[in-house]
Order: C-alpha cells, then structure tokens, then sequence
C-alpha cells in the first residue's frame, strides 16, 4: 500500500476486555516498530520486529501485552484484560532497512471504560 | 543510558515569527537523527534525517542542524505558519541495540498564533 495502515482507527473497550490492533506495514518493509503515546507525551517504545522475528520487546509493559507478526508482513497487538492505564494512541511504523526512515500509521486510539 | 531530550517542552510564537527547537542527545553509537513532525491526532511524518557527516539540512522552511561532537540538534522553523503548529520530535538512530535502535525524544509541542 501507499503507507502504513493500522485499524481500528478508534477502539473503545470495557475494563478487563481483550483487544487487537491491526498494522499493516509497506509492502517489502523489513523493520516494524510498535510505540505507545500518552497523551501529550512522545511516543513509546513497545516493540519491534525485523521480518517475522521479534527481536525486541523490551517496551512490553506487562504480560497481557502481546505482539506478532507470523509472516513478516501485517502484526498485531494484542492487549488482554484491559485496564484503564492501557488508554492511549499506539503507533505502528515500519522502514525498508532498520537505519532508513521509519513511516508512521496513523495510530489507533484505545480508550479503556 | 541511551537518552534524547528536547527543549523546551512546548512553545507559543505568533505567525510569521522564527523559532528554534533543541535535541541534545546521549545515544552511542550513532547512526543518523530524524526530526519528525506530529499534528494532533495523526502518526508522526519525517522532515528531516541526518547521518554523521551532516550539519545541516534544509525541508522548506524548516532547517535542522546536527553537531555530532555537542550531541546537539536543532530545528529552525522560518517564517512560521498556523499549521507549524504541532508536536517536533527528535529521534535518534542508534546501532545494533534494542527497541530497534530509534530513540524517541519526548517532543516539543509548538503552537502558532495568529
């Protein structure tokens, strides 16, 4: 595609609900980064894969986080068990090389009730 | 640690003034630096990306310069407009390390007046 596409645009879920976030990253993009932005600060970072290996997920906050990219190309996010300090903007980005520039989705905005 | 910080952490100028936005940065070792523009509500957008051996680079009317022995950054906005306002972040690309080597500064939130 032209860019990066991450779905939903806007996601509202009840506390304890299970979540996926959808980014679909440029076709032949190697590098795909996940980042969580609250609101008025810089985006975080969650995670990041190269290809379909998740070499880094450092960022993960706890272990209801949960990220995959099983064929290298589209990834998901997924967040179980919601909970109100899951609220924010989460950012998929994704570069042709993992030193060349990374282009951002539009986000997907979670806000946890 | 690997650390970016920008100041200052926001910023109010009328429209058609100039303004300057700092990156300083303790990232090693270096690969390049990015300054990237975020409107409300929208993902961040490249304007400008910085290997080493460059001190200056030029979008438009935005001019950043890089000064890799300070480990200091700026951008210079020109002649600002009402739709400059947004976030600036600075972002610094490191070599074979976690999160994927980029290091996100927390961004300056610049608003432009009329």
């Amino acid at each position: 595609g032209a860019g990066v596409s991450q779905s939903p645009r806007y996601k509202v879920a009840k506390r304890g609900q299970d979540v996926a976030l959808r980014c679909d990253p440029i076709s032949g993009h190697v590098s795909l980064f996940w980042y969580q932005q609250a609101l008025g600060q810089g985006p975080e970072f969650l995670t990041y894969f190269q290809n379909e290996a998740q070499l880094d997920k450092s960022g993960l906050p706890s272990d209801r986080f949960f990220a995959e990219r099983p064929e290298g190309s589209v990834s998901t996010l997924k967040i179980q068990r919601t909970q109100q300090e899951d609220s924010a903007v989460y950012l998929c980005a994704s570069a042709r090389e993992w030193n060349t520039e990374a282009f951002f989705g539009q986000g997907t905005r979670l806000t946890v009730v | 640690k690997n650390q970016v910080e920008q100041s200052p952490q926001s910023l109010i100028i009328l429209e058609g003034k100039n303004c300057t936005l700092q990156c300083n940065y303790t990232v090693s070792p270096f690969s390049n630096l990015r300054w990237y523009k975020q409107d409300t509500g929208r993902g961040p957008v490249s304007l400008t990306i910085m290997t080493f051996s460059e001190n200056t680079k030029s979008n438009g009317r935005y001019t950043a310069t890089l000064d890799a022995d300070t480990k200091q950054s700026s951008l210079h906005i020109t002649a600002s407009q009402l739709s400059d306002s947004a976030s600036y972040i600075c972002v610094v690309t490191s070599v074979g390390g976690s999160q994927g080597n980029l290091i996100f500064g927390k961004g300056t939130k610049l608003s432009v007046k009329p």
